[in-house]
């Protein structure tokens, strides 16, 4: 059983849209989620976090919210640029429980 | 200074072979962690140390043995590996050793068993 989810395995936006990508989760202990970016050859890299006390949290061009009751968050990144383009992985954890990553989904921000 | 760096960056071996992965971080971080990824998959846990001790292991072979010798440092000793155990292995370390705290990722070491 996947308790996290990404069903978008790609995502194609044009340069300076909104692009909105998706993560649901199945076990409603999960209490803390983050959002992480990788480029090919490289490790992972932390773009931003949120408690679930919290149901939104910004940070420059990206945000995540945080639906509780539908077991749903989203990273939403405004405007999309080139540089964005990487594969974007939303993690889960009870407390400070090992993280649950999702299978990841692709974006590419076309100029 | 908020990198992890990992070497080899590419290794190949023989099943009967005997190799290790190197990290290493100088963000004081008491967590560290080895993770194993396979093209088109998340990140798969496989060891955390936890203040220099071994605190989770997700029932990995023991082909694989991690050592922390302090705790900067951070290996991963490879024998008798098999052909399916070719992938990218990732290190990352964190400032606490909980989850919600965020990992730094170092850039993987592409093996490859053949």
């Amino acid at each position: 059983d996947q308790q996290v989810k990404q069903n978008s395995p790609s995502l194609s936006v044009q340069e300076g849209r909104i692009s909105i990508l998706n993560c649901d989760y199945t076990n409603s202990m999960f209490d803390y989620f983050l959002w992480y970016k990788k480029y090919p050859a490289e490790g992972p890299t932390f773009l931003i976090s949120i408690s679930s006390i919290k149901d939104k949290n910004e940070d420059g061009r990206f945000t995540v919210f945080l639906n509780k009751s539908a077991k749903h968050l989203s990273l939403h990144i405004v405007p999309s640029q080139p540089g964005d383009s990487a594969v974007y992985f939303c993690a889960a954890s009870v407390g400070a429980g090992k993280s649950t990553f999702g299978d990841g989904t692709t974006l590419t921000v076309k100029p | 200074d908020t990198e992890v760096t990992q070497t080899p960056k590419h290794l190949v071996m023989g099943m009967t072979n005997k190799k290790s992965l190197k990290c290493e971080q100088h963000m004081g971080h008491r967590a560290m962690y080895w993770y194993k990824q396979k093209a088109k998959k998340p990140p798969e846990l496989m060891f955390v140390y936890s203040y220099e001790k071994l605190s989770i292991n997700e029932s990995v072979p023991s082909r694989f043995s991690p050592e922390c010798p302090n705790s900067s440092l951070l290996n991963l000793h490879l024998h008798a590996l098999q052909p399916e155990d070719s992938a990218l292995y990732l290190c990352a370390s964190s400032q606490e050793p909980a989850f919600s705290y965020e990992q730094y990722f170092g850039p993987g070491t592409r093996l490859t068993v053949t």
